[in-house]
């Protein structure tokens, strides 16, 4: 069955860095983008950064472009994102989450979240 | 970006009732749009794509309408397990943004 298991996170201080990592399994990893979404304290979900299938199309929120960069090792089935001069607004929980696309006809698709990491807890705290 | 706007922020409702949570984009998004449950301390679940295509394994009591630029789910019957934040999102295009959620608990 499809998983995505989710580590790395932490507490750190601002301006510190910290690497997440969600490792797939159950699915031909290579074959899917793959995005991660935050969530603040009580709050909804903000989606943080996309990577296509191949790590030739990479995007950003404007709120951590310059900071984070996403990255992905197909051979591995790992999907990363490395945060750096994190602050506190930062704070959350992070989900990886797998794109799959679906077509009702050759030329309409809709893309789906359809799976999810269980989340790691990143703090930002002095 | 897409703006998305969803109503209402929360709702009380008993067991057996129907329920409807409305979204509304600030663009044309067709019918790339997304719903999704979320309990506490859970990730996000996906419940409807394409604003009304039932996801594989989700209960037929959930269903979501609407195209262009509003949007519902709506749950019928609702059963102790449903009560927990509901989320729309835009998969039209990056940035992809969602709903500010709405809570559906006890009444």
């Amino acid at each position: 069955q499809v998983q995505l298991v989710q580590s790395g996170g932490g507490v750190t201080q601002p301006g510190g860095s910290l690497r997440l990592s969600c490792i797939a399994s159950g699915f031909k990893f290579g074959s899917n983008a793959m995005h991660w979404v935050r969530q603040s304290p009580g709050k909804g979900l903000e989606w943080v950064a996309f990577i296509d299938y191949d790590a030739k199309y990479i995007s950003y929120a404007d709120s951590v472009k310059g900071r984070f960069t996403v990255s992905r090792d197909n051979s591995k089935g790992a999907l990363y994102l490395d945060m750096t001069s994190l602050a506190d607004d930062d704070t959350g929980v992070y989900f990886c989450a797998r794109q799959q696309t679906f077509y009702s006809h050759p030329r309409i698709y809709y893309d789906k979240l359809d799976f999810w990491g269980q989340g790691t807890q990143v703090a930002v705290s002095s | 970006d897409i703006q998305m706007t969803q109503s209402p922020s929360s709702v009380s409702a008993s067991v057996g009732d129907r329920v409807t949570i409305t979204c509304r984009t600030s663009h044309n998004i067709s019918t790339h749009l997304n719903w999704y449950q979320q309990r506490p301390g859970k990730a996000p679940k996906l419940l409807i794509f394409g604003a009304s295509r039932l996801q594989s394994g989700v209960a037929s009591r959930f269903s979501g309408s609407g195209s262009g630029t509003d949007f519902s789910l709506t749950i019928d019957s609702l059963l102790p397990e449903d009560f927990a934040h509901y989320y729309c999102q835009q998969s039209k295009s990056t940035p992809l943004t969602f709903g500010g959620g709405t809570m559906v608990d006890v009444k």
